[in-house]
């Protein structure tokens, strides 16, 4: 049974880094995509990114590029990175694996990240 | 971006009843292979969201066949054959054909 493990900062200062890994226990990591998505009152549901197991990322615009997803396939590991985080960046983030043609849907358990001074 | 669109926003449902929530988009979730990645989600309270259908109409692996899903083009639609309590919660359409990967603003479902 595959489990996602989340880890990371949960109160940061506006202007710092966000950073949270994603550990995934019992399965491959290759053939799925590895995504950060997060949930906030204000907005919803929100997709941040996606990575697969070469490398290859994709960011949703509106971070406007202040977003890095990298994968790390020795330690069945990805991470995300969030630069210049204000509060509007406070929310729960969750990873999660998936597939879109098969079934295949995993989750963490979930982030609480607060932004304040 | 794609905007998902959910009616209605709240849902309360008897016991035993049916239940059905539709879900719009601004533009075809047809991607060019031909498919469909229309998603559906439950998220009950307190927990992470779950995966119920992929490609309109597939249930993920553990997901009850009293959930279904269907549509094309813009327009979707997830059923519940009967509504158990364990269905409580919110469920969220999702699109992903465009990128950004967009969800529908969620539909509460509770028991009357």
């Amino acid at each position: 049974q595959v489990q996602l493990q989340q880890w990371g900062a949960g109160l940061l200062k506006p202007s710092e880094t966000l950073s949270l890994t994603c550990a995934v226990y019992g399965g491959s990591f290759s053939g799925y995509y590895w995504n950060w998505i997060r949930q906030s009152p204000g907005k919803g549901l929100e997709w941040i990114g996606e990575i697969n197991h070469s490398g290859s990322a994709n960011y949703n615009p509106s971070l406007k590029s202040r977003a890095t997803i990298t994968v790390d396939t020795s330690l069945n590991q990805f991470s995300l990175k969030l630069r210049s985080v204000t509060a509007a960046d406070t929310a729960v983030y969750y990873c999660q694996g998936s597939a879109w043609s098969f079934a295949f849907d995993y989750w963490g358990r979930g982030t609480l990240v607060t932004v304040s001074s | 971006d794609v905007v998902m669109t959910q009616s209605p926003l709240s849902l309360p449902v008897t016991l035993g009843q049916p239940a059905s929530i539709s879900c719009w988009s601004s533009q075809s979730l047809v991607y060019t292979d031909g498919n469909t990645y229309l998603n559906w989600f439950q998220q009950r309270p307190g927990q992470s969201p779950r995966r119920l259908i992929y490609k309109v109409s597939n249930r993920d692996s553990g997901v009850p066949d009293r959930f279904s899903g269907s549509g094309s083009g813009t327009d979707f639609t997830l059923k519940i054959s009967r509504v158990e309590a364990e269905d409580v919660g919110v469920y969220f359409c999702m699109q992903g054909t465009h990128w950004p990967y967009t969800f529908g603003q969620g539909t509460k479902l509770e028991i009357k």
